[in-house]
């Protein structure tokens, strides 16, 4: 099915450990982004890319590098991993940077750090 | 953006119809009202959006009232699988850079 794919599921680091957050989407949207939910709030975005080249940074970008190669993928590298990080990161991915139409989400990938 | 207030709980029954409001007092012209939900431990989804005129999709239809300043969603025949936090969101389109905020939203629960 077309969607948004998140990989992996789960996962549960030690401090200072680095990992890559995969996602990938077969819908041929020009716009991706990476948000992280903690208990009981909204989501927070970390970084988004309009197309394949280019990225920026959202509101909470420390911690996190992100590489734009292909329209399909946009993986998100935490690059020394903090318990502050211990979060549910969602990427979502819409048609362009001005969609109407919303954003398609992943099911999310669960990070625990300690 | 534009804050939303909504109800923090609603329940309905299955099979009647689900209309969940929000009040967006302080919208401002150009901005549109989006409803979101998220299934317990899934990604969002998006359901509508509009602008001023009333919206209806498979999913669901949006009522926005005329001086825009509260909406309703309407999820006409809800079943149990509609049992989740609905969020509605008021912004100017999906503008890059722009983080969704999501508030406290209104938790769904459709009972048998």
């Amino acid at each position: 099915n077309a969607g948004v794919t998140q990989t992996p599921k789960f996962q549960v680091l030690k401090t200072g450990q680095s990992m890559t957050l995969q996602c990938a989407q077969d819908m041929n949207h020009e716009y991706m982004s990476w948000y992280r939910q903690d208990p009981g709030m909204g989501l927070r975005l970390i970084h988004y890319s309009v197309g394949a080249g280019i990225t920026d940074q959202g509101e909470v970008p420390n911690g996190y590098n992100v590489s734009r190669s292909t329209t399909e993928d946009f993986p998100l590298r935490l690059l020394s991993a903090a318990p502050s990080q211990t979060s549910v990161y969602f990427c979502a991915s819409s048609l362009d940077r001005e969609s109407y139409y919303g954003y398609t989400f992943g099911s999310g990938t669960r990070l625990t750090v300690v | 953006d534009a804050k939303t207030t909504q109800p923090p709980s609603m329940d309905c029954a299955e099979g009647r119809a689900a209309n969940l409001p929000c009040n967006h007092s302080t919208i401002s012209g150009n901005e549109y009202v989006y409803w979101y939900r998220q299934i317990h431990s899934q990604g969002p989804q998006y359901i509508i959006h509009g602008l001023k005129n009333n919206e209806t999709n498979e999913m669901a239809s949006l009522i926005i009232t005329e001086d825009r300043k509260s909406s309703t969603l309407i999820l006409p025949h809800a079943t149990l699988r509609d049992t989740a936090v609905y969020y509605c969101i008021v912004r100017v389109a999906n503008r890059a850079g722009n983080m969704l905020t999501f508030g406290g939203g209104t938790r769904l629960m459709v009972k048998p």
